[in-house]
C-alpha cells in the first residue's frame, strides 16, 4: 500500500507570500493528483501530474518521479486560497486513489 | 451539466438502521467511486465501479454495499448503520486526467 505524506500539516501565511506544499509517496505510481478541499467540504481537482511540472494561474505543480515526491506552489497568496490541500496517488489499477491527510492552508490579509 | 450529485447532504441514523445514499452523474463517465472522509485520515476508498455492472471492493468495504445499474447511478448501502459510521461520504467520477466529487454526505450515526 503506498503511503502517501504531506508537509506541512498545517499552514498560516500572509496575504502575497509564496506558498510551498510538499507530498511525497513510497511506492511507484502512474499519476499523481492535487486537490482543493474548500472550507464548505466540496472537493476540486486542480492538477494531475505524472512528470514535469503544470501550471494553472497562480498555481504551479511539479514532480520527481524517481524522488516520489511533488510540490505545489501558490504564488501571490490570497486569502481565497485558504483551503485543505490534498495529494493523491494513483497507482495505475482500478482500484482508486490513496491520498496524503492534507494541509491545511490559512492565508492572513 | 450537474457533475457529481449526491442526495442527501446531511442524515443522522440510529444503529442498525439501514439507508442509501445515492451518487449520480450526467458525464458519462464509465469509473465511479465512494470514499469516506474522517478527521485526521485521508479520503479511504470503500467500493469503485469501473462500469455498469461492475462494482469491486476498495480499502474500508464492510458494512456497505454497492451497485452499479446504470452509468449514470452509482449507490451506497448501509446494511446497520454503526457509530463507526459516521463520517463524511464522497462519490467521485473520473475521465482522463480529470476527478470529479460529489459535495458530499454528512452522516452520523448515535
Amino acid at each position: 500500500k503506498n503511503e502517501v505524506e504531506q508537509s506541512p500539516q498545517n499552514l498560516t501565511a500572509q496575504e502575497g507570500e509564496f506558498i510551498t506544499i510538499n507530498c511525497s509517496y513510497s511506492v511507484g505510481i502512474s499519476a499523481l493528483h492535487w486537490l482543493q478541499q474548500h472550507p464548505g467540504g466540496g472537493i476540486v481537482s486542480l492538477f494531475m501530474l505524472s512528470s514535469g511540472k503544470k501550471k494553472h494561474g497562480r498555481l504551479i505543480a511539479t514532480i520527481n518521479i524517481q524522488e516520489k515526491h511533488s510540490s505545489l506552489h501558490i504564488t501571490a497568496s490570497h486569502p481565497r486560497d485558504s483551503a485543505v490541500y490534498i495529494c493523491a496517488v494513483d497507482g495505475g489499477g482500478a482500484d482508486g486513489l490513496t491520498f496524503g491527510k492534507g494541509t491545511h492552508l490559512i492565508i492572513q490579509p | 451539466n450537474a457533475g457529481v450529485t449526491q442526495t442527501p447532504k446531511f442524515q443522522v441514523l440510529k444503529t442498525g438502521q439501514s439507508m442509501t445514499l445515492q451518487c449520480a452523474q450526467d458525464m458519462n463517465h464509465e469509473y465511479m467511486s465512494w470514499y469516506r472522509q474522517d478527521p485526521g485520515m485521508g479520503l479511504r476508498l470503500i467500493h469503485y465501479s469501473v462500469g455498469a455492472g461492475i462494482t469491486d471492493q476498495g480499502e474500508v468495504p464492510n458494512g456497505y454495499n454497492v451497485s452499479r445499474s446504470t452509468t449514470e447511478d452509482f449507490p451506497l448501502r448501509l446494511l446497520s448503520a454503526a457509530p463507526s459510521q459516521t463520517s463524511v461520504y464522497f462519490c467521485a467520477s473520473s475521465y482522463a486526467e480529470t476527478q470529479y466529487f460529489g459535495p458530499g454526505t454528512r452522516l452520523l450515526v448515535l
